[in-house]
């Protein structure tokens, strides 16, 4: 079982729109709904940002929305602000033998 | 709120153990499954254990299975980790994580707590 594929940095203008893929397979993205979105600023511990596709927890800004078609979801970064400057990593639930979830390779998104 | 503190990190010499805890607080422990993801300096996140709320579902990543041991203490809010024949690729820092509902990746994290792995 592989890491969920993300492209490594992603950039940005203040204002702008930015969309971060994550890409698995049938086993995983593309068979449930599970899929989670983290932002990790530096030394610090991931925050959930966006969980079961496409919904938000509470204190979440409504500017992070997320979608998935296929074997492939997105995380949409509206209105970029330099606090959104962090790593991000994508998770689904996984029905592989060797794994419970299974977390993207991360992206790093730069405020421009 | 919900809170979760790690503890018991530090340097092990290859092959030694060391047992991670988590204390937990502002939510029924006793109720939700956890779990540990652990991150290697400098790269991304790996799930390695999952303990259900009661302790009857466990499960393990391939890298870890044998060697480590999750467990709770459901009165004492407090999750475990035991961890044997280390490895320099253990090297990490590890993280307890509370699931955000049924078959959700974890939603609520602590601080973690490092583990390095080195003679």
């Amino acid at each position: 079982q592989s890491a969920l594929t993300q492209p490594a940095s992603v950039s940005g203008s203040p204002g702008q729109s930015i969309t971060i893929s994550c890409t698995g397979t049938s086993s995983d993205v593309g068979g449930y709904n599970y899929v989670s979105w983290y932002q990790q600023h530096p030394g610090k511990a991931p925050k959930l940002m966006i969980y079961e596709v496409s919904n938000r927890p509470s204190g979440v800004s409504n500017r992070f929305s997320g979608s998935k078609s296929g074997n492939t979801a997105s995380l949409t970064i509206s209105g970029l602000q330099a606090e959104d400057e962090a790593d991000y990593y994508c998770s689904s639930y996984t029905s592989s033998s060797t794994l419970l979830y299974v977390f993207g390779t991360g992206t790093k998104v730069t405020v421009l | 709120e919900v809170q979760l503190v790690e503890s018991g990190g530090g340097l092990v010499q290859p092959g030694g153990s060391l047992r991670l805890s988590c204390a937990a607080s502002g939510f029924t422990f006793s109720s939700y499954s956890m779990n540990w993801v652990r991150q290697a300096p400098g790269k991304g996140l790996e799930w390695v254990s999952y303990i259900s709320s009661s302790s009857s579902t466990i499960y393990y990543a391939d890298s870890v299975k044998g060697r480590f041991t999750i467990s709770r203490d459901n009165a004492k809010n407090s999750l475990y980790l035991q961890m044997n024949s280390l490895r320099a690729e253990d090297t990490a820092v590890y993280y307890c994580a509370r699931d955000y509902g049924d078959y959700s990746p974890p939603g609520y994290w602590g601080q973690g707590t490092l583990v390095t792995v080195s003679s």
